[in-house]
């Protein structure tokens, strides 16, 4: 079984460009979340879809992340602009329901720098 | 809100070694506890987890306990191996995955 594809895996950009990462989660899974994981700290989440629609997005910075699951599938996070701040990992994980107790499985996760 | 405490690393021990990595939680209701391991270069992989007060997770020659009335989650192994050097993160769910902030073990020959 294929598990989740994150690309690209590594991004370089200068503060106040733009920049997209891309998430594919394992077959079958109807729910999908982005984590941001800075240095030396666990994974936040930042968004959580179930199918194509929103969970939850409490904690994204709207006024600069967005993110999208078109067809229930692949999902984009995109950052616009970029601050420093943002450099971080920044990890994709599916799971089987949103059930609390089940498994999520993360994959590679995207390693965002911004100078 | 909803937070998860471990213990500060890098851990450092020799191959054999016992380990204990300490993980407190503070949540309201029943939460379930997660063992997630980051080997380098990789995802995070669930390790082990525990649903409810007294359940004992365990995996690879790892475990964990859920103690309600110590609002702990310890992991524990009794024998390292260097291939066990990687960061551990402690986690709780209410609803969603909310992290501590890791712990690195490096195991040495």
């Amino acid at each position: 079984e294929a598990g989740v594809a994150q690309s690209p895996r590594y991004k370089i950009i200068e503060k106040r460009q733009s920049v997209a990462f891309w998430c594919n989660p394992i077959s079958g899974h109807a729910t999908l979340y982005w984590y941001q994981q800075i240095l030396g700290q666990g994974p936040k989440l930042l968004i959580q879809f179930q199918n194509n629609g929103v969970v939850d997005d409490s904690q994204l910075p709207k006024d600069r992340f967005s993110a999208e699951r078109l067809k229930g599938v692949d999902s984009t996070l995109k950052i616009q602009p970029a601050k420093l701040e943002d450099s971080a990992v920044y990890l994709c994980a599916s799971s089987s329901t949103g059930t609390v107790s089940y498994e999520q499985y993360f994959g590679p996760g995207t390693r965002l720098t911004v100078t | 809100g909803d937070s998860v405490t471990q213990m500060e690393g890098p851990v450092t021990l020799s191959e054999e070694a016992f380990l204990t990595i300490n993980c407190t939680y503070t949540a309201t209701g029943y939460p379930s506890l997660f063992w997630y391991v980051q080997y380098p270069g990789e995802g995070l992989q669930l390790l082990l987890k525990a649903t409810k007060a007294d359940d004992k997770g365990s995996n690879k020659g790892f475990e964990a306990t859920y103690r309600k009335e110590t609002t702990s989650f310890h992991l524990e192994k009794g024998s390292v191996q260097v291939s066990d050097s990687a960061v551990y993160f402690c986690a709780l769910s209410a609803g969603t995955l909310t992290f501590g902030k890791g712990t690195m073990l490096l195991v040495s020959p």
